[in-house]
């Protein structure tokens, strides 16, 4: 059964970076032709896809963030991570990892960034 | 770009049948494009129910029942219960974008 753990900073700055790692356990995420793609829902509101990493180790991002997310891996630690900088308060947003681009068949919990001074 | 309309919310009564919609506008042409379903209890991450158009990942009840036609997509729960009460998001892809889109979501209430 894979898993996924979000973990991260809970507040950070406006203007600073955002850093989030998504540690996975189940599975390889360099093996199975998986995507491993970031997601955020913003308070009250839908879900937006951020972007994602595939097996790879290639990466796209949403035109709509893209010039300011970065993705990477560490295939050593089977994790993948989410870069955004700047941030603003309209950041703030519960921060989920999910393997998958087409669907997402698994999640992790989800971590809330608050973006605040 | 390509948006995913849901109705606000529905509800209905303990063993009725509610249908939820997804009509896809903008550049999407609809019928190459799957559309996928996931319930989202408050607090916890979205689960996916449906997966391209119709099909249900192990485990998923079989009162969860999808379809798609053209640019229309639904979602039906029958025998509805109340613990089938959440919100419900449909997601497919933008092919202009090559991103994922989701639905702004459906609340479902059971009366």
């Amino acid at each position: 059964q894979v898993q996924l753990q979000e973990s991260g900073p809970g507040l950070v700055k406006p203007s600073q970076t955002l850093s989030l790692t998504c540690t996975v356990s189940g599975g390889s995420i360099t093996s199975g032709q998986h995507y491993w793609s970031w997601i955020r829902q913003l308070p009250g509101k839908g879900l937006e896809w951020i972007g994602y990493i595939y097996y790879t180790g290639s990466t796209y991002s949403n035109p709509s963030l893209k010039s300011r997310v970065t993705i990477s891996a560490d295939t050593s630690k089977n994790q993948f991570s989410l870069r955004l900088s700047p941030v603003t308060a309209a950041d703030t947003a519960v921060y989920y990892c999910a393997r998958g681009y087409d669907s997402f068949d698994y999640w992790g919990q989800g971590t809330l960034v608050t973006v605040s001074s | 770009q390509s948006v995913l309309t849901q109705p606000p919310s529905v509800s209905g009564a303990p063993g009725q049948r509610v249908t939820i919609s997804c009509t896809e506008g903008g550049s999407n042409t609809g019928a190459a494009y799957y559309v996928h379903w996931y319930q989202q209890f408050p607090g916890t991450a979205p689960k996916l129910l449906i997966y391209g158009n119709t099909n249900r990942p192990s485990g998923v009840p079989d009162r969860f029942s999808g379809s798609k036609s053209g640019t229309s997509a639904s979602l039906t729960i029958t025998g509805l219960q109340a613990e089938d009460e959440a919100d419900y998001y449909c997601q497919s892809s933008d092919s202009s974008l090559s991103v994922s889109i989701f639905g702004g979501g459906t609340k479902l209430t059971v009366l």
